[in-house]
């Protein structure tokens, strides 16, 4: 069974720290996405990556930085959380035959 | 600038009958559409996709037409269950290009 993990379900943090969310896929998919689902405004990209080392902007980074050192592995990393990035973040993953499979998403809280 | 709108937040029916849900996009280089459904406390799963080549497709209770001229799509569920209570988010992207834009999504719920 194909999967996409994510290393928290739910996450609490304070105002200025430095956060670090991890996605690992086992399909050897190529793609690897950072989205983040608020009420209204439904997936927004953050970041993506279509290769190892490679990145790429998506529609609201700023805040946001990432790392893929590894094919399988997409790191979002937020530099000094501030309570406007409480919400849910999915990762997923894809190649060029395949939609998007998800991870079951982290529920980060800044407080 | 969305690209891709789901303009009712909410939609209520009753188990049995069609659920019919909407999406319009502004960018005509889209040709590759999709619906994803999402349960919460999980993340989206893919339910069914179109290519602008086709302007149906189906799968078991789930049709998903096309219509380029209006640059609108929608998702027929029939006969609705249930089970389908759930976020629908549809999704665009154009050719060559791995990245997804996505909707605001709509709730569904079906009354029993």
């Amino acid at each position: 069974d194909v999967k996409v993990t994510q290393s928290s379900r739910y996450l609490v943090k304070r105002t200025g720290e430095k956060v670090f969310l991890e996605c690992v896929q086992d399909m050897d998919h190529e793609n690897m996405f950072w989205y983040r689902q608020d009420p209204g405004l439904g997936l927004r990209l953050i970041y993506f990556s279509y290769d190892v080392k490679m990145k790429e902007k998506g529609d609201i980074p700023e805040g946001y930085s990432v790392s893929r050192e590894k094919k399988e592995r997409f790191s979002l990393i937020l530099e000094s959380a501030s309570t406007n990035q409480t919400s849910m973040y999915l990762c997923a993953s894809s190649s060029l035959q395949n939609p998007y499979f998800f991870g079951p998403g982290t529920r980060l809280t800044v407080t | 600038d969305q690209q891709v709108k789901q303009n009712s937040p909410s939609l209520s029916v009753q188990e049995g009958r069609i659920s019919i849900l909407n999406c319009d996009y502004t960018n005509s280089m889209f040709d590759y559409f999709l619906w994803y459904k999402k349960y919460p406390a999980e993340g989206p799963t893919f339910l069914i996709s179109i290519s602008s080549i086709k302007d149906k497709n189906e799968d078991g209770r789930f049709t998903v037409f096309l219509n380029k001229s209006a640059k609108h799509l929608s998702l027929h569920i029939v006969p609705s269950q249930p089970g389908d209570s759930a976020v629908y988010f549809c999704a665009a992207s154009r050719q060559g290009a791995q990245k997804l834009v996505f909707g605001q999504g709509t709730r569904l719920t079906i009354n029993p």
